[in-house]
């Protein structure tokens, strides 16, 4: 069964430094989405990207974070100065043509930020 | 905004015991509802799902889950667990035009020998 893979596993940076979190979503879906996850908190969402253009996002997706599909099958969010308060598990989805269809996820990285 | 809310933080259930998890969501004129599983190390999986139709849903691992449009729920259940079936379980819902999931906080089920 297809899956969405993202890499690395686990990402450990210093604060302040720029970091890119990357993801292949499976290879017919067209929406595809980033969530966090702070250690014991819920699951939030971050951003929406279809069609080469950010469809939704929320407050805490604010200058310091962007997205972008550089080729046909990657898909990264890059966080420019990273601050103590991203240490969260990151995960990317991605979900079909047709709309309220599942999102499938893939299994995160852990970004540890020092 | 939604809003979905997990009652129990923690459920511990002896194997072959039937469980059932709790999911509550806001209201909504259109809602869809989704259960996913986390096992540790592990991305979120699909479970089941509600998109419209019928009220009891089945999905994957013996689970099941009932929409109750009157009660704003969504609970999760199954007739009896497996020791692999220990993982955090999260309700989630999307509606209408937005496609962003929100997600409950989670429920730590653990099924003891």
């Amino acid at each position: 069964e297809p899956e969405v893979t993202q890499t690395p596993s686990h990402q450990v940076t210093q604060m302040g430094q720029e970091v890119i979190l990357r993801c292949v979503p499976i290879s017919n879906h067209l929406y595809f989405y980033w969530y966090r996850q702070i250690l014991g908190q819920k699951v939030e969402f971050l951003v929406s990207f279809y069609n080469n253009e950010i469809s939704e996002k929320s407050e805490i997706f604010d200058d310091q974070f962007s997205v972008e599909r550089p080729d046909g099958s990657n898909f990264t969010l890059k966080i420019r100065s990273t601050k103590l308060e991203d240490s969260a598990m990151y995960f990317c989805a991605s979900s079909p043509r047709t709309s309220n269809q599942p999102q499938h996820f893939g299994d995160g990285t852990r970004l540890s930020i020092l | 905004a939604q809003s979905v809310t997990q009652l129990d933080s923690q459920v511990p259930v002896f194997e072959e015991a039937p469980v059932e998890l709790r999911c509550n969501y806001s209201s909504s004129v259109s809602v869809y509802l989704f259960w996913y599983v986390q096992y540790p190390n592990q991305g979120l999986q699909l479970l089941l799902k509600y998109l419209s139709g019928s009220t009891l849903v089945k999905g994957i691992n013996g689970f099941e889950a009932e929409f109750n449009k009157s009660q704003t729920s969504f609970h999760l259940r199954k007739p009896s667990v497996h020791i692999s079936d220990t993982a955090e379980y999260f309700c989630a819902t999307s509606s209408g035009s937005a496609r962003q999931l929100t997600f409950g906080s989670g429920t730590q089920l653990t099924v003891l020998p």
